[in-house]
């Protein structure tokens, strides 16, 4: 079965470093998003893609995240300076029409 | 801005018994809404799903009952099965003109089946 599937799974960094997580949509797939959740809160929206540019995007996804799909493949969450509260799940969602996402495994970001 | 509520944290049944797993809404522009079952390290995974213009879909032991006049909807899981045990989140989508398929999801309830 496809799957949607991210890299890194765990990620620990320093406070004030770029982080970038990727991930690689199910083929056909033509609509993305990054999805987060803080532990123990629930799972948020930062972002949706299509069509090479951004849809829309929450009060959470200021200047310092950016998204691309440089290669055709990868689709990537950039966070330019990370803060502690950037410590948390983040989830690449994508589906081929709107309605049901299909979710990776998740990266754990630690911000120390 | 909690436009999707899912006020019971926690619901514990025994293994064979019914599990109702509820989940409120705001927002009148809704109009599709799923649930997903979440394991520990894991992401969400799709459940089943309802458009507001059914009250109810059925899936094997999964089903989704929507009261829109109450902007309510619940889960039934039945019969219950340990492996059933996850956090479930219900989520909503306003599936408009314009509509980029963002979901808004619930706060998640814990769901322990005990054998």
């Amino acid at each position: 079965e496809p799957e949607v599937t991210q890299t890194p799974s765990h990620q620990v960094t320093q406070m004030g470093q770029e982080v970038i997580l990727r991930c690689v949509p199910i083929s056909n797939h033509l609509y993305f998003y990054w999805y987060r959740q803080i532990l123990g809160q629930k799972v948020e929206f930062l972002v949706s893609f299509y069509n090479n540019e951004i849809s829309e995007k929450s009060e959470i996804f200021d200047d310092q995240f950016s998204v691309e799909r440089p290669d055709g493949s990868n689709f990537t969450l950039k966070i330019r300076s990370t803060k502690l509260e950037d410590s948390a799940m983040y989830f690449c969602a994508t589906n081929r029409f709107l309605g049901e996402l299909f979710f990776g495994e998740g990266s754990r970001l630690t911000v120390l | 801005d909690q436009q999707v509520k899912q006020n019971s944290p926690s619901l514990s049944v025994q293994e064979g018994r019914i599990s109702i797993l509820n989940c409120d809404y705001t927002n009148s522009m809704f109009d599709y809404f799923l649930w997903y079952k979440k394991y520990p390290a894991e992401g969400p995974t799709f459940l089943i799903s309802i458009s507001s213009i059914k009250d109810k879909n059925e899936d094997g032991r999964f089903t989704v009952f929507l009261n829109k006049s109450a902007k309510h909807l619940s889960l039934h899981i039945v019969p219950s099965q340990p492996g059933d045990s996850a956090v479930y989140f219900c989520a909503a989508s306003a599936t408009v003109a314009g509509n980029t398929g963002k979901l808004i999801f619930g706060q998640g309830t814990t769901l322990q089946v005990k054998p």
